[in-house]
């Protein structure tokens, strides 16, 4: 089975602070995506990656970073958090060579509070 | 702008009748539907999917119906039953790219 995981489930910081999100996958997926999930909007996408070191915008990317060193890591970051940034995030992956169904396969979900 | 959308926040149902979840999109561009489903404090996870060149997939209690002229698609569970009590996301996506555009979901509740 696909594994991803989330680093945290739960997650309160401060206004201002930086915040690192992890995920991980173990299925050497070649694709790595970031939403938040917020009610009424669904899940957004944030960023993506088709490839180590490579990354790209979604439709909400402002406030947000990423990072991918690794293959099988995909990190956002918080630079500075905002209220507004209070949110479920959810990581996935997918297989380029997944046929046209090429599914993503999702982690758990961070719920994140900005105080 | 959202280019799916999922008009019904929620629906609910009599177990073992028939529930029905649409979804509009308006990206002509978008060749390949996909359904998932959501618990809560779960990731959602892959139900059924359907290719534009399909007007119909069927997976057990599980049918998918696309009509491409209306872009409109719609997913039919039958019979429902309490366990698909749900968040329910519309997805979608063109074939040569790995992104998906998610509708805002629909919560379903089947009552016993």
């Amino acid at each position: 089975d696909v594994k991803v995981t989330q680093s945290s489930r739960y997650l309160v910081k401060r206004t201002g602070e930086k915040v690192f999100l992890e995920c991980v996958q173990d299925m050497d997926h070649e694709n790595m995506f970031w939403y938040r999930q917020d009610p009424g909007l669904g899940l957004r996408l944030i960023y993506f990656s088709y490839d180590v070191k490579m990354k790209e915008k979604g439709d909400i990317p402002e406030g947000y970073s990423v990072s991918r060193e690794k293959k099988e890591r995909f990190s956002l970051i918080l630079e500075s958090a905002s209220t507004n940034q209070t949110s479920m995030y959810l990581c996935a992956s997918s297989n380029t060579a997944g046929g046209p169904r090429n599914e993503q396969f999702f982690g758990p979900g961070t719920r994140l509070t900005v105080l | 702008d959202q280019q799916v959308k999922q008009n019904s926040p929620s629906l609910s149902v009599q177990e073992g009748r028939i529930s029905i979840l649409n979804c509009d999109y308006t990206n002509s561009m978008f060749d390949y539907f996909l359904w998932y489903k959501k618990y809560p404090a779960e990731g959602p996870t892959f139900l059924i999917s359907i290719s534009s060149i399909k007007d119909k997939n069927e997976d057990g209690r599980f049918t998918v119906f696309l009509n491409k002229s209306a872009k409109h698609l719609s997913l039919h569970i039958v019979p429902s039953q309490p366990g698909d009590s749900a968040v329910y996301f519309c997805a979608a996506r063109m074939y040569n790219n790995n992104d998906m555009r998610f509708g805002a979901g629909t919560r379903l509740t089947v009552k016993p």
